[in-house]
């Protein structure tokens, strides 16, 4: 069967550091993927689409990796702060230009 | 003008009642989506809506919901006769169009509790 995963345990980490969040897939082929950043009691807000054709793509402090033979994406957050705290939810599409989104990775950023 | 609206922000209501929910898009997107979110889950796709095409229903979970799209704008999602598993955070979202590459701008969702 088709699935996204993703981390379900929060990830804790330092001011300053750099936070990776994994999105692993299974069963699809996705054309391209996106990163949505939501925080509580709010919607999802897009970040960075990424390709099947592009290996890597950088917004700022944002950096997505795409990588279609592991079948994975890793989303980075360099020198993070405690404003990057939220959930971080990827989705990809699947047939149809659907978006299928996972089920998110909580970043909490200490000071 | 403004993002993705819904009403109300928060619903109350008994098991077997029905409940309207309504999603403002942002003027000018063609493609409008419903989704569901439990709490600490991801989004469940639920419905789409493209232009005058007919709907994509493929993600309802049952026939209790339906959802219309008025004049390719406004859109209410109903839930009829409604159980305690339908407790949940309803998110709306459009787009410009119905392409994955498009952005999804998101409303801030309608948070139903059933008791």
């Amino acid at each position: 069967s088709q699935k996204i995963e993703q981390n379900s345990e929060a990830l804790n980490i330092q001011e300053g550091k750099t936070a990776t969040l994994t999105c692993n897939y299974t069963n699809y082929s996705p054309a391209y993927l996106q990163w949505y950043r939501q925080d509580p009691g709010r919607g999802p807000v897009f970040l960075l689409l990424i390709r099947e054709n592009e290996k890597e793509k950088r917004k700022e402090r944002l950096k997505v990796t795409f990588d279609t033979t592991l079948k994975q994406s890793l989303f980075h957050i360099t020198a993070s702060q405690p404003a990057d705290s939220a959930t971080y939810l990827c989705a990809l599409n699947n047939a149809g230009n659907m978006l299928t989104f996972g089920g998110g990775t909580r970043l909490m950023v200490k000071p | 003008g403004a993002g993705v609206s819904q009403s109300p922000s928060n619903k109350v209501t008994e098991k077997g009642k029905d409940v309207e929910l309504r999603c403002d898009p942002i003027s000018g997107h063609t493609a409008l989506y419903w989704y569901r979110q439990s709490l600490g889950q991801g989004l469940e796709f639920l419905i789409y809506f493209q232009g005058n095409s007919a709907p994509d229903k493929s993600g309802l979970p049952s026939d209790r919901f339906s959802a219309e799209r008025t004049g390719g704008s406004v859109s209410t999602l109903t839930i009829q006769r409604t159980q305690q598993e339908d407790s949940a955070v309803y998110l709306c979202a459009s787009s410009l169009r119905a392409f994955g590459t498009d952005t999804q701008y998101f409303g801030p969702g309608t948070r139903l509790t059933v008791l």
